[in-house]
């Protein structure tokens, strides 16, 4: 069966530190991989998307980078927080064909201080 | 214009009403159509997908009207576990299968 795994489940950052979280995914091969982010009460916002190793889409200018080393792994990353980065951050995968849905990790509480 | 968009809510409905979502999007490209559903704090899960034909899960129907680029979810008999956030999400092809959410409707089902 396919799964994703997203860690940490929570994480307490000060300003001007880097960060760094991994998504892996199991039991598929090729899947097109998300990055969202979520702020307090807010809809999901979407941060980047791969299809492919190596290949990397930026939605919107930000703080944050994305990089995908291997098929199933894909990291999320800033060289310097800002407080404005704080929120819960999901990552996803879909099957690569249009008609398929996206499966969510169980999400990152990210609180920069 | 936002490529997905829905009445953020929220919908204070008691216990057995029916209540309706409403979601447009703006790329007619759009391929796939899909509502989740998201628990405070938690991460979203797949509700259901949406047909051209409308479609229906239990006390769940769904429409497309891809003519109008507009989605729709009914809910009936409404029970207290409904309460949620329900995201209307729509997936383009845009060299690699792009999925965007909506924002979300908020949704309150009291005694």
């Amino acid at each position: 069966s396919q799964t994703i795994h997203q860690w940490p489940a929570t994480l307490v950052q000060p300003v001007g530190s880097p960060l760094s979280l991994e998504c892996t995914v199991e039991g598929t091969s090729n899947p097109n991989l998300y990055w969202y982010r979520q702020a307090a009460g807010r809809g999901l916002q979407l941060l980047f998307y791969s299809v492919g190793i190596g290949q990397i889409s930026s939605e919107v200018p930000q703080n944050l980078s994305a990089s995908r080393p291997q098929d199933r792994q894909f990291i999320l990353s800033s060289k310097k927080l800002l407080l404005s980065d704080s929120g819960f951050y999901l990552c996803a995968f879909g099957r690569g064909t249009g008609r398929t849905e996206a499966f969510f990790g169980q999400g990152t509480r990210l609180t920069v201080v | 214009r936002k490529e997905v968009e829905q009445d953020p809510g929220p919908f204070n409905v008691p216990e057995g009403a029916t209540v309706a979502f409403n979601c447009t999007y703006s790329n007619s490209a759009s391929q796939s159509f899909f509502w989740y559903r998201q628990d405070c704090r938690k991460e979203p899960k797949l509700l259901m997908s949406v047909y051209s034909s409308g479609n229906e899960d239990g006390r769940f129907t769904a429409q497309l009207n891809r003519a109008s680029q507009y989605i729709s979810l009914l809910i009936r008999d409404s029970k207290l576990s409904d309460s949620a956030t329900y995201l209307c999400v729509v997936t383009l092809n845009t060299g690699g299968f792009k999925t965007i959410f909506g924002a979300g409707t908020r949704l309150f089902v009291k005694a």
